[in-house]
């Protein structure tokens, strides 16, 4: 597609409950990146992928976090047993990947609000 | 994650250039300098990257210092669009990820 498409673009959920957002990233994009931003602040790493592989998790908060990208183009973020802690804008950004570094491109987010 | 140091904030009037620093003095020699912005609410947006030279695209330009301990982000004319947080990142030849910090709120006056 032309850019990294997140859904859903709000999403309100009770606490306790799991919730999957899911990203679409650039057709042909090694890298896929997940991000989590509070207001106010910057965005803050949880996972990323090259291919299908889980090359970094070290941001995941705990293990009530996953990610998966099974055949190496969408990506699906799991909460499971949601905690209001979690409300924020969850960021999806892929990239070409490669040693030079080049750009990310990142989707519009998934807001989530856990009441 | 070698560390970047921005100044919390910076203003501008339209039209007029803006140079936004950015000091990494514990850069290594194969870091790349990052440059994204994050307008209201929008997700970050690339603006431009460099390893050693100086680099220009229809967006900015990032002049790199000799030493590469320090970088600036020019914007050439700013206009009421360019307001937003400027994230100054370096990011490593591995696969990894991108660290931002806070970042510099440019403010851009009429």
């Amino acid at each position: 597609g032309a850019g990294v498409s997140q859904s859903p673009r709000y999403k309100v959920t009770k606490r306790g409950q799991d919730v999957a957002l899911r990203c679409d990233p650039i057709s042909g994009h090694v890298s896929l990146y997940w991000y989590r931003q509070a207001l106010g602040q910057g965005p803050e790493f949880l996972t990323y992928f090259n291919y299908e592989a889980q090359q970094d998790k070290s941001g995941l908060p705990n293990d009530r976090f996953s990610a998966e990208r099974p055949e190496g183009s969408i990506s699906t973020l799991t909460i499971q047993r949601t905690e209001q802690r979690d409300s924020a804008m969850y960021r999806c950004a892929s990239s070409l990947g490669g040693v030079q570094g080049g750009g990310y491109t990142f989707g519009s987010g998934t807001r989530l609000t856990v009441v | 994650d070698a560390k970047t140091t921005q100044p919390n904030s910076m203003e501008s009037n339209e039209e007029e250039p803006v140079h936004l620093p950015c000091n990494h003095s514990t850069i290594s020699g194969t870091d790349y300098i990052h440059w994204y912005r994050q307008l209201p609410s929008q997700g970050p947006e690339y603006v431009i990257h460099g390893l050693t030279s100086n680099v220009n695209n229809r967006m900015a330009s990032l002049a790199i210092a000799e030493d590469r301990k320090s970088s600036t982000l020019i914007l050439h004319r700013a206009t009421l669009r360019d307001a937003a947080v400027y994230y100054c990142i370096l990011r490593g030849t591995s696969y990894g990820k991108l660290t931002f910090g806070q970042g510099t709120i440019l403010t851009v006056h009429p």
